[in-house]
């Protein structure tokens, strides 16, 4: 069972509309979670990050932890062309200071 | 502000020759890492330093030594290039609360794109 789990994708959605981001972990003991997005040729960028249980917004973008369900998703509000990029989730487990990232959710947005 | 420089960003091997990835972070940060990134495969972790004098193994560590030379600094050799090696390297640092554990999250390099052939 892999660590981290994302839905590969693609993800289109029209300019303007909601899109929404998932993902899955498997060690119930994780602490910290982030999202990072990724444009085509680029290194990740972190964008949102949460610790505990509910939502975190932060302008059009809105993380939502759910520990009991072990499922982190990321929704982007409005969404824009240049929101077109690849969207990696991460998990730091407890046991340690590294990460374990998902293969990551291509999203396009179509104007 | 700098944050995380990579040296090479682009660099092409023969099999069996060797070279060393240097990173260099200016943000006072405790932790450093190496990871690869592969189509399909996702970012895995080569090794870290969580603090200077320490490394430590990650999921795929073998073909590879690390050296963290002081805070700033920690670089990734490969002894004998292989094809199987061709990857995008990034470099990333992070601050680490010791106490609790939080993690802020990491700051990735720019990446080395290495083809082996």
């Amino acid at each position: 069972q892999k660590e981290v789990e994302q839905n590969s994708g693609p993800l289109s959605v029209p300019e303007g509309a909601i899109a929404s981001l998932n993902c899955t972990y498997s060690d119930r003991g994780s602490q910290s979670f982030f999202w990072y997005r990724q444009y085509s040729g680029k290194s990740p960028e972190l964008i949102m990050s949460i610790y505990s249980n509910g939502d975190k917004e932060d302008g059009r973008f809105t993380a939502q932890l759910n520990k009991a369900s072990q499922y982190v998703s990321l929704l982007i509000r409005d969404s824009q062309p240049s929101d077109s990029a690849t969207y990696l989730c991460a998990v730091n487990k407890i046991s340690g200071n590294q990460f374990y990232f998902g293969t990551g959710t291509s999203l396009t947005v179509i104007p | 502000n700098a944050g995380v420089t990579q040296t090479p960003k682009f660099q092409v091997l023969k099999t069996g020759q060797s070279m060393t990835l240097q990173c260099a972070q200016d943000m006072n940060h405790n932790s450093m890492y190496w990871y690869r990134q592969d189509p399909g495969m996702g970012l895995r972790l080569i090794y870290y330093s969580a603090s200077e004098g320490t490394t430590d193994k990650g999921e795929v560590p073998n073909g590879y030594n690390v050296s963290r030379l002081n805070k700033r600094e920690f670089s990734l050799r490969l002894e004998s290039a292989a094809p199987s090696q061709t990857s995008v390297y990034f470099c990333a640092s992070s601050e680490v609360v010791v106490i609790g554990g939080a993690n802020y999250g990491y700051t990735f390099g720019s990446g080395t794109r290495l083809t082996v052939v």
